[in-house]
């Protein structure tokens, strides 16, 4: 069975710096990876996918990925974090083929950026 | 481009009494998902349709949830009867291939 893990319930980090969120996967066959944001009272939010190709993927907001074969990782990462970045923060994987299809999601990492 | 709507979005109900939810998915997108979001927890997977067709219900409970896509649109997810520990939010997403656009969600609150 396909999992995530999202090993850090709680990542705090000061404004200006940069920022990390980490995530590992264990999926049959190639894997399709997502991050998605939470805030309060609202719905998931797309913010990058790995498909195919370049191993770093740029997203939406000044957020970045970096898909590792080897390490089975897709750590997300922004160079310099706003206190608007602050949300719950979910690392989603689909496999490519049969049962593996469905996304299933990471526990989520509460991100604080602090001013 | 329209979003993924559910309604209701808040829902308080006694324990047994019955629950309904509602989603309509982005245009033309294909496959529609229900997830259970229990709070402190990342979203779990109930069922997944392709068109009107049910893909994967693995993690469905279904002596209590129900859930159809008639025509391949629109889809309703039933409890009934309802538990304390239904009590979460209940997502729906579209997807038009690999990724997925998620609702806001129906927070149902079992009492």
């Amino acid at each position: 069975a396909q999992s995530v893990a999202q090993p850090e319930d709680q990542v705090n980090v000061a404004e200006g710096n940069p920022l990390t969120v980490k995530c590992t996967y264990s999926v049959s066959g190639n894997p399709y990876l997502f991050w998605y944001v939470q805030y309060p009272n609202r719905g998931l939010q797309f913010l990058l996918k790995y498909i195919t190709g370049d191993n770093l993927v740029k997203g939406s907001y000044g957020f970045e990925a970096e898909f590792n074969k080897s390490q089975t990782s897709f750590h997300l990462k922004k160079p310099s974090a706003l206190v608007s970045d602050s949300a719950l923060y979910f690392c989603a994987v689909r496999g490519s083929s049969g049962s593996a299809r469905q996304l299933t999601f990471g526990s989520g990492t509460q991100l604080t950026v602090l001013p | 481009e329209a979003g993924v709507a559910q309604s209701p979005r808040y829902k308080i109900i006694e324990k047994r009494q019955s629950v309904a939810f509602w989603c309509n998915p982005i245009s033309g997108h294909a496959t529609l998902y229900w997830y259970q979001q229990i709070l402190g927890q990342g979203p779990k997977l109930l069922i997944q349709f392709q068109n009107n067709g049910v893909v994967d219900d693995s993690q469905l409970p279904k002596d209590r949830f129900s859930a159809e896509r008639l025509k391949g649109v629109d889809s309703t997810l039933k409890i009934q009867p309802a538990k304390l520990e239904d009590s979460a939010v209940y997502l729906c997403a579209s997807s038009p291939d690999r990724g997925a656009f998620f609702g806001q969600g129906t927070r149902l609150t079992v009492v």
